[in-house]
């Protein structure tokens, strides 16, 4: 299966929002309710951000949510902040027990 | 606090072997789904592997089906990935992860990651 189509980069200013697509097909995203969003500064760990399109893991700022229509979810990231400046990848379930990743979007903060 | 981390990287010539582990230390790890997720230079992550808590279960991305294995050794806190018939496209930076799930039996999504261990796969 081919991989989740995110764009390549977004950028904001400090404070303003944006907001990330992640674009599968019928039997991942549109399928299945496990949609997950990781935040990646190079060279170090992944970090989970949003779980199942719009659920926040303990310690993640309220600023960032996720939703999800059709075969396409979305993290918004409000009130950007610098230290969010990363790679963010978008993750679903898919058929036969299998996960699939975006490409990843590069946030910049201008 | 979860720490995971992984070793085992290196160079490795096309067809060779390499064995990466990846030790566990705050969490319950016989309690846990574990993965192996990788990222190739430039790209962006593929999940690899999952492994049930009692390692009677395993699951694959087909590119490496018959080719690498995950298995685990609760005892020791240890996840491994014994990988063979290596290629140039395997070359990556090879993370694990615990797998958590929302309900149900089988992870939703991944939790903690370690920060990588690089595998370059060149003659």
């Amino acid at each position: 299966q081919s991989a989740l189509t995110q764009p390549r980069s977004v950028s904001g200013s400090p404070g303003q929002s944006v907001t990330i697509s992640c674009t599968g097909t019928s039997s991942d995203v549109g399928r299945y309710n496990h949609v997950s969003w990781y935040q990646h500064h190079p060279g170090k760990a992944p970090k989970l951000m949003i779980y199942n399109v719009n659920k926040r893991p303990s310690g993640v700022p309220d600023r960032f949510s996720g939703s999800k229509s059709g075969n396409t979810a979305s993290l918004t990231i409000s009130g950007l902040q610098a230290e969010e400046e990363a790679d963010y990848f978008c993750c679903s379930y898919a058929d036969n027990h299998i996960f699939i990743f975006g490409g990843g979007t590069k946030v910049t903060v201008l | 606090e979860v720490q995971l981390v992984e070793s085992g990287g290196g160079l490795v010539q096309p067809g060779g072997s390499l064995r990466l582990s990846c030790v566990a230390s705050g969490i319950t790890f016989s309690s846990y789904w574990m993965s192996w997720v990788r990222q190739p230079p430039g790209a962006g992550l593929e999940w690899v592997a999952n492994i049930k808590p009692d390692g009677s279960d395993t699951y694959y991305v087909d590119s490496v089906k018959g080719r690498f294995t995950i298995s685990r050794d609760n005892a020791k806190n240890s996840l491994f990935l014994q990988m063979s018939s290596l290629r140039a496209d395997d070359t990556a930076v090879y993370y694990c992860a615990t797998g958590l799930y929302d309900s149900g039996w089988y992870p939703d999504y991944f939790d903690s990651w370690g920060q990588g261990a690089l595998v370059t796969v060149s003659s």
